[in-house]
């Protein structure tokens, strides 16, 4: 079967650096998307990665290892409106998103 | 960047009636929409796909004489929970990939649609 797994839940400090993991086992691979989603919002676009490597972006920035199976995403200099829910994504060989439960991160000051 | 919009943003019904949900994209073309349904602190769940004049691709367990979705432009889809009830209060939303930005194809969401039956 095809499935991601990423932590339920993450705390950390304003103005410090998290990683949120991502592992995924899919039917083929066609990149892998990482959104944020504040409560009771719809998702907003991150990130997308088809090659292995880091992708920079601001404060966040996205890694993947094909190989491996593996993403993160990294945040830099926390702010209190980080404080969401991150998702994971991959896109499968039939270009459907399988998505991730979603982790939701708890800043505090 | 791309905006995709959704109509209405909340609503509250009775349970037996039904509810139409309209996901528009402004300023692209939009030849394919997703519908998701999110149960709260769960995941987005795919509930069908929808293609511009022609039939919509359901997920397995949905019900396709319970959601139709009617994709009747390339900016226009529409989804209608007929004969609702409370259990499937939840949050919709639809998207939309955009084509030819760049470092692949992104996804946008529209705000979602939050339905309360009663």
């Amino acid at each position: 079967g095809q499935n991601i797994d990423q932590p339920t839940e993450m705390t950390a400090t304003e103005g410090a650096i998290v990683q949120i993991n991502c592992t995924y086992q899919t039917s083929g691979f066609n990149g892998l998307f990482w959104y944020q989603q504040h409560a009771g919002e719809a998702p907003t676009f991150l990130s997308y990665n088809v090659l292995d490597g880091l992708e920079e972006k601001g404060r966040f920035s996205s890694f993947l290892s094909r190989s491996k199976g593996y993403s993160y995403l990294l945040l830099k200099e926390l702010q209190m409106k980080d404080s969401a829910s991150y998702l994971c994504a991959v896109m499968d060989s039939n270009y459907q998103l399988i998505w991730g439960a979603g982790t939701k991160l708890i800043i505090k000051p | 960047g791309a905006v995709v919009s959704q109509h209405p943003s909340r609503v509250i019904c009775k349970s037996g009636t039904s509810v139409k949900i309209e996901c528009r994209s402004l300023d692209f073309q939009a030849t394919t929409m997703f519908w998701y349904r999110q149960f709260p602190k769960q995941s987005l769940m795919l509930m069908a796909t929808s293609n511009e004049g022609s039939k919509a691709t359901y997920e397995q367990g949905v019900e396709k004489d319970k959601f139709l979705i009617n994709h009747a432009s390339l900016t226009l889809s529409t989804l209608t929970v007929t004969s609702a009830h409370p259990e499937d209060s939840s949050f919709y939303i639809c998207s939309a990939f955009v084509p030819g930005q760049g470092a692949g194809e992104t996804q946008y969401f529209g705000p979602g649609t939050r339905l309360l039956v009663l």
